[in-house]
């Protein structure tokens, strides 16, 4: 069975400042992996995902991705982060099948402080 | 339309109470899945729609949750006899496809008191 790991429930920063949201995943199978946003009182947005190719995978609002196969990793980056960059950020793994539900991650909370 | 709605934003129901919750997905797409979040939580899959086809229910928690998607595109997820743990936020989504990440409703928040 498919899970995936967030291993940092809150991850506070100062803004511009570098984060790295973590995320580990289970899955016998291949995965198509992805990064969710989700603001307060909101519906979840895609931030970048990765169904093949490139194991560096760039979404939107200068976040990217690595996929790394040996270690069922999937961290999510950003090099300066913003204030308005505060929200929840789910992980979430669907298997490489047509049809099948996203497994999501507990989530990370990113708060942005000045 | 131009997203997935989601109706009502809000939904208080009295313990035992029936309450039906409606997604309106993005038109033409073919797949609708239902997830339900609580509190504190990441979504976890109910219910996925390929058109009008249920082709798995496996996440729905009891026989109390009964989804429908009689004409391939709006789809309702009903509960009956409400009881306060399923207060939680109900999410639609949507895809032409299926495995390439899918477009999220704004949520339904469902509080049983």
């Amino acid at each position: 069975a498919q899970s995936v790991t967030q291993l940092d429930s809150q991850v506070p920063v100062f803004e511009e400042a570098p984060v790295e949201l973590r995320c580990n995943y289970s899955s016998s199978v291949s995965v198509y992996l992805f990064w969710y946003v989700q603001y307060p009182n909101q519906g979840l947005q895609l931030l970048l995902k990765y169904l093949s190719g490139s194991t560096l995978v760039k979404g939107i609002n200068g976040f990217e991705a690595e996929f790394n196969k040996s270690q069922t990793s999937f961290h999510l980056r950003k090099p300066s982060v913003h204030i308005s960059d505060t929200a929840e950020y789910f992980c979430a793994v669907s298997e490489n099948q047509a049809g099948t539900a996203l497994i999501f991650g507990k989530g990370t909370t990113l708060s942005v402080s000045s | 339309g131009a997203g997935v709605s989601q109706s009502p934003r809000y939904k208080v129901a009295k313990r035992g109470q029936d309450v039906a919750l409606r997604c309106d997905p993005i038109s033409g797409h073919v797949s609708l899945f239902w997830y339900q979040q609580a509190l504190g939580q990441g979504p976890e899959f109910l219910t996925y729609f390929q058109n009008e086809a249920q082709l798995d229910k496996s996440g729905l928690p009891s026989d109390r949750f009964f989804a429908e998607r009689p004409e391939g595109s709006v789809s309702t997820l009903k509960i009956q006899r409400t009881q306060q743990e399923d207060s939680a936020v109900y999410l639609c989504a949507s895809s032409q496809t299926t495995g390439g990440g899918y477009t999220f409703g704004s949520g339904t928040r469902l509080t049983v008191v």
